[in-house]
């Protein structure tokens, strides 16, 4: 069966660490990828998504992800959080041609001041 | 602001009874989504339509109905059928077509059994 597999349920990190939240998938096929974002109180967002062409991904808040098709990878990264990052951060992927998004578990991330 | 509405924000059922969730959008957003959330799993897909008065069942539909008679409107009917219907609930809107993605969500129901 497809499912996508974040490594971590909970990070850790101090202000201006550099990030990376794993995101793995099981899908040999051409795929839509997504990271979306809760912050506290809020609702969840689309952070970046990925359709095709530079595997490098510019989001919001100096978020980046990055493609990997040998590695059904598309990790999360920043290179350096601020408090304000502090969320749940979920990896969604969409097999071609197909409506529905498979979601990871969700990773909740907290950044100490 | 333009948004997702979802109502009740929390939701008791006694066995045996159907209990529906409400969805409000006035984004203009053709496509809406139903979603369950369980305890460190991802989201659910339950139901999704693309347009008025079509929708199609997602990975768990059994125990589940909408209805989509008005754009801006997408209910949500747990039934009796459901047996585990204990969950945190989330609809979504977005654009039509395999190339668009839910944007933007509700702040969810908590559905409770009692």
């Amino acid at each position: 069966a497809q499912s996508v597999s974040q490594h971590n349920h909970h990070v850790i990190l101090s202000e201006a660490a550099s990030l990376e939240l794993g995101c793995n998938y099981s899908y040999g096929g051409t795929v839509n990828l997504f990271w979306y974002v809760q912050y506290p109180g809020q609702h969840l967002q689309l952070l970046l998504k990925y359709f095709s062409g530079d595997p490098l991904v510019k989001g919001i808040k100096g978020f980046e992800a990055e493609f990997i098709k040998s590695k059904f990878s598309f990790n999360l990264r920043k290179p350096s959080v601020q408090w304000s990052d502090t969320a749940e951060y979920f990896c969604a992927v969409r097999p071609d041609s197909n409506y529905q998004l498979i979601w990871g578990a969700g990773t909740k991330l907290i950044i100490k001041p | 602001d333009g948004g997702i509405t979802q109502s009740p924000k929390y939701l008791f059922r006694k066995e045996g009874q159907n209990v529906t969730l409400s969805c409000e959008q006035n984004l203009n957003h053709d496509a809406m989504y139903w979603y369950r959330q369980d305890p460190g799993q991802g989201l659910r897909l339950i139901y999704y339509s693309q347009i008025v008065n079509d929708f199609q069942k997602g990975d768990i539909a059994e125990g589940y109905s909408v209805s989509r008679e008005k754009k801006e409107s997408f209910p949500l009917t747990v039934t009796s059928a459901q047996k585990n219907p204990t969950a945190f609930y989330l609809c979504a809107s977005g654009g039509r077509g395999v190339s668009n993605q839910p944007q933007h969500f509700g702040d969810g129901t908590r559905l409770s059994i009692l």
